[in-house]
């Protein structure tokens, strides 16, 4: 069973622009999870999606946004990026929306300059 | 103010020698897991304790649970280059393994 996949794996943007991320979930599961990891905060969750539908979300500014299609493949959206934003950006899939072990995928390298 | 600390930050030791790491918190958790993030990708889960003093064994890595459910600790015995990783705690405080609250982490670099 292939893995969870995230493109693209690198992206170098400026102040102000937007991004958007796309993470391919595992086949058959239907839970995706955004997280951000940088060095002085760590990983921090951004929101879940199931089933197409915004089950949970951290705190984070609207800016970041995210959605799910219905053949489970998610993305997520930066608008107005900040130099703030630079991190990693993982997505993580599961088979439901709780409980269950959560596959990470190698993250997307956003670097904003 | 990190919810968990996790100690020390960063290690580097030779292939053969012991370690433990800690995550560390004053609060009281229901579970904890432990992952390792290698260098360009994500975290794989290693292991999810939820007893008090419940010890975990994992080949040579060793998990404890602190009776008090509030700090866990990792042993490594007879290290290898390919445990070389981010060591990192997570809690669950929403009940639902997905709003997990993180450490920063352990790097640890084990050399040939």
């Amino acid at each position: 069973k292939a893995g969870v996949t995230q493109t693209p794996r690198y992206l170098i943007k400026t102040r102000g622009q937007q991004v958007t991320l796309s993470c391919s979930p595992i086949s058959g599961h239907r839970s995706v999870s955004w997280y951000q990891q940088t060095p002085g905060q760590g990983l921090q969750f951004l929101f879940e999606y199931f089933s197409e539908t915004q089950r949970n979300k951290g705190n984070f500014p609207g800016r970041f946004s995210g959605r799910q299609f219905s053949n489970s493949r998610s993305e997520m959206n930066v608008s107005t990026l900040e130099l703030g934003d630079s991190a990693l950006y993982l997505c993580a899939s599961s088979s439901t929306s709780a409980g269950n072990e959560q596959f990470f995928g190698p993250g997307t390298r956003l670097t904003v300059l | 103010t990190q919810l968990l600390e996790q100690s020390p930050q960063f290690l580097s030791i030779q292939e053969g020698e012991n370690l433990t790491v800690y995550c560390n918190s004053s609060s009281v958790f229901s579970s904890l897991q432990w992952y390792r993030q290698e260098p360009g990708e994500g975290p794989v889960l290693l292991v999810t304790v939820v007893t008090g003093g419940e010890v975990k064994k994992l080949k040579r890595l060793t998990f404890q649970f602190g009776d008090a459910r509030k700090d866990s600790s990792l042993h490594i015995t007879a290290a290898q280059p390919g445990d070389t990783g981010l060591y990192l705690c997570a809690v669950d405080r929403a009940g639902n393994n997905r709003k997990l609250i993180w450490g920063l982490g352990t790097s640890l670099a084990v050399n040939p």
